[in-house]
């Protein structure tokens, strides 16, 4: 069964400081992932796109890793900043003729000062 | 002025009416998709168009339909409305052109059935 799986499901950290949020699938055969971020009562944004091929991408404070072979991912935040509290939200597409997209259902990031 | 936008952005509405949802985009992609949140899942699939002659079923497209009336205008409407079908709904778009994955979404409608 295609899954993708996020964690933790929440978290809280002081601004300033560094977290790391992960994403587990189970999902082939493989295309891409990515990172979104959407704030409370918007739509998703995109962070990061990575293929099969690409193991690191970064996107400012944001550093997405991938490892295909056991088939996780991570986003790294840098420097917190209270901006920063949203929702993460990995997608991962399969490749096939038509389009098929599992979404995660997020970690829940607050940053406190 | 928004890329992708959504009318109307909240609705109450009772069981068993009709209700449409309206997208637009001026980003020029050809493809578009229609998505629902529910609390703790992820995005789920409804509907998706790659072009204005072109439709498909999502995961749950059952209780919903669309209309693409133009490369720029995707609508998704409730036949008859149900209290399990409160939710978020979002629209999104991508562009072959530009290997279509990457997607870019509205700003959604809080749907709620009474």
């Amino acid at each position: 069964k295609n899954q993708v799986e996020q964690s933790p499901q929440s978290l809280i950290i002081l601004e300033g400081k560094n977290c790391t949020l992960q994403c587990n699938y189970t999902v082939s055969p493989f295309s891409n992932l990515r990172w979104y971020k959407q704030d409370t009562g918007r739509g998703p944004v995109s962070l990061t796109i990575m293929t099969f091929s690409e193991n690191t991408k970064s996107n400012g404070r944001y550093t997405a890793t991938l490892d295909a072979d056991t088939k996780q991912s991570s986003l790294h935040i840098t420097a917190s900043q209270l901006s920063d509290s949203a929702s993460y939200i990995c997608v991962v597409s399969l490749q096939t003729g038509g389009f098929k997209t599992i979404f995660g259902a997020g970690t829940r990031l607050f940053v406190k000062a | 002025d928004a890329d992708v936008t959504q009318t109307p952005r909240n609705r109450i509405t009772k069981t068993g009416k009709r209700i449409m949802l309206e997208c637009s985009q001026t980003k020029g992609h050809d493809r578009m998709y229609w998505y629902r949140q529910d609390p703790g899942l992820g995005l789920r699939l409804i509907y998706y168009s790659f072009d204005v002659k072109d439709i498909n079923k999502g995961e749950i497209s059952d209780g919903y339909s669309v209309s693409r009336q133009a490369q720029a205008k995707f609508s998704l409407s409730l036949e008859s409305a149900i209290p399990n079908q409160t939710a978020l709904y979002f629209c999104a778009t991508s562009d072959t052109r530009q290997g279509f994955y990457e997607q870019y979404f509205g700003p959604g409608t809080r749907l709620t059935v009474t």
